[in-house]
């Protein structure tokens, strides 16, 4: 079946600097991304939307310049964290559309960031 | 804009027993599809059921099944045959079309007890 690799599944760090997660479809070809972020005991809010070669598409009140989304392949997306705040602390999930998805995505298992 | 509820945050089932979480949606659209995801411990994201609005055939998947109701926009997750593996966060999640995004309930922490 389909794979999503999401890495690092846990990450701390200071206040100010910046944090990338990855994420890979391993077995198919991703077409579009979507980065979720869900806080404890909360929903899965839908960040933003990038198809491969092409600029994310961020949902209202996401800080673009912030969570910086990169999706230079069909097999790689990137959510970069910049000048993170202890506020940033969540949980980032990521799930991935293949061109032969017609039902449901593929979610990789989610990064928790910390930020002190 | 679509929107996902779920009115029950927590419940609870006995082993063994059957067990009906509840999910309404709003739309315009005609074409959706409708999903229940279980979320562990682990915060891994495990598909349920899904079902195609176009489907007057409620899906079913072993010991899950749903209770489509398209006029009612009503969408429940029947669990039978409880079990202890089936603690977990269940969220419902709608998505238009084939190519968009998802969008999720608030969920429902489901506890079996043994």
């Amino acid at each position: 079946g389909a794979v999503v690799s999401q890495h690092p599944s846990r990450v701390i760090c200071k206040s100010g600097t910046s944090v990338k997660i990855e994420c890979r479809s391993l077995d198919f070809q991703a077409t579009t991304m979507f980065w979720y972020r869900q806080f404890p005991k909360q929903s899965l809010m839908l960040m933003a939307t990038s198809n491969e070669g092409s600029k994310a598409t961020y949902e209202q009140g996401v800080e673009k310049d912030k969570f910086l989304i990169n999706h230079a392949s069909l097999t790689l997306s990137t959510l970069t964290v910049t000048s993170a705040h202890p506020e940033d602390s969540s949980f980032y999930i990521c799930s991935a559309r293949g061109d032969r998805a017609v039902y449901g995505y593929t979610f990789g298992s989610g990064t928790r960031l910390t930020v002190v | 804009a679509q929107t996902v509820t779920q009115s029950q945050p927590e419940m609870s089932v006995q082993e063994a027993e059957t067990v009906t979480l509840s999910c309404t949606y709003d739309t315009s659209e005609s074409d959706y599809y409708l999903f229940w995801y279980k979320q562990p411990p682990s915060r891994q994201m495990i598909l349920v059921i899904r079902q195609e609005a176009y489907k007057q055939q409620n899906a079913t998947e072993n010991r899950f099944s749903v209770n489509f109701q398209k006029a009612a926009k009503s969408f429940s997750l029947k669990i039978s045959d409880s079990q202890l593996g089936d603690a977990a966060m269940y969220f419902c999640a709608y998505r238009r079309g084939n190519n968009n995004d998802m969008r999720f309930g608030a969920g429902t922490r489901l506890t079996v007890k043994p």
